[in-house]
């Protein structure tokens, strides 16, 4: 069963860093999206990704936050300047269809970012 | 935007009981509807999904009920065992909306007991 990838599973840094989370999400999806988890709480949406452009995003997803597909299958999440806050489990997550199809998102397991 | 709320945070049954999960959601316009179980560390993986064009679906020992009129949406786990332990998040999105902004919901974390 295809699978969405994340690198690296575990990443610790000191505040005021800038940290990179990577993602190769499936071959056939065309569109890419951004989750995180804070410890103990749901899954919040970060922004979403089509065409090489960002589609939507939410509050959490300030100026700090950039997201880019350099090549053909990764898709990255930028973090400047980490703030203690931004402590979570970040996930990737891809989809083959967007508004108006089946539109069922397949999730990686996970980055998990602790900013120190 | 979209809020979705869910009910119980903390759910616990004996194996073979059944466990009922609820959500509700305040914007009329979504139309899809997944359940998401989470293991501990383990990533989010759908179990069952459904559109507002059906009232109910069911998956084995998995079912989801959709009440329009209400905007609530349940989850049914009959014959529970104790791999049905996890924590259960509902979502909800608006097909007008982005490709995919799932609105989760905070979760229910379900312990079956042998």
């Amino acid at each position: 069963e295809p699978e969405v990838t994340q690198t690296p599973s575990h990443q610790v840094t000191q505040m005021g860093q800038e940290v990179i989370l990577r993602c190769v999400p499936i071959s056939n999806h065309l569109y890419f999206y951004w989750y995180r988890q804070i410890l103990g709480q749901k899954v919040e949406f970060l922004v979403s990704f089509y065409n090489n452009e960002i589609s939507e995003k939410s509050e959490i997803f300030d100026d700090q936050f950039s997201v880019e597909r350099p090549d053909g299958s990764n898709f990255t999440l930028k973090i400047r300047s980490t703030k203690l806050e931004d402590s979570a489990m970040y996930f990737c997550a891809s989809s083959v269809y967007g508004t108006g199809g089946a539109n069922v998102l397949t999730f990686g397991a996970g980055s998990r970012l602790t900013v120190l | 935007g979209e809020n979705v709320e869910q009910h119980p945070s903390t759910l616990s049954v004996q194996e073979g009981d059944s466990a009922v999960i609820k959500c509700t959601y305040s914007d009329s316009a979504s139309n899809y509807f997944p359940w998401y179980k989470q293991e501990l560390g383990k990533r989010p993986q759908l179990i069952i999904d459904i559109r507002s064009n059906v009232g109910e679906k069911k998956d084995q020992r998995i079912a989801v009920t959709l009440n329009k009129t209400a905007k609530h949406f349940s989850l049914h786990i009959t014959e529970t065992q104790p791999e049905d332990s996890a924590v259960y998040f509902c979502a909800a999105r608006n097909y007008g909306g982005s490709q995919g902004n799932l609105i989760f919901g905070k979760g229910t974390k379900l312990s079956v007991k042998p």
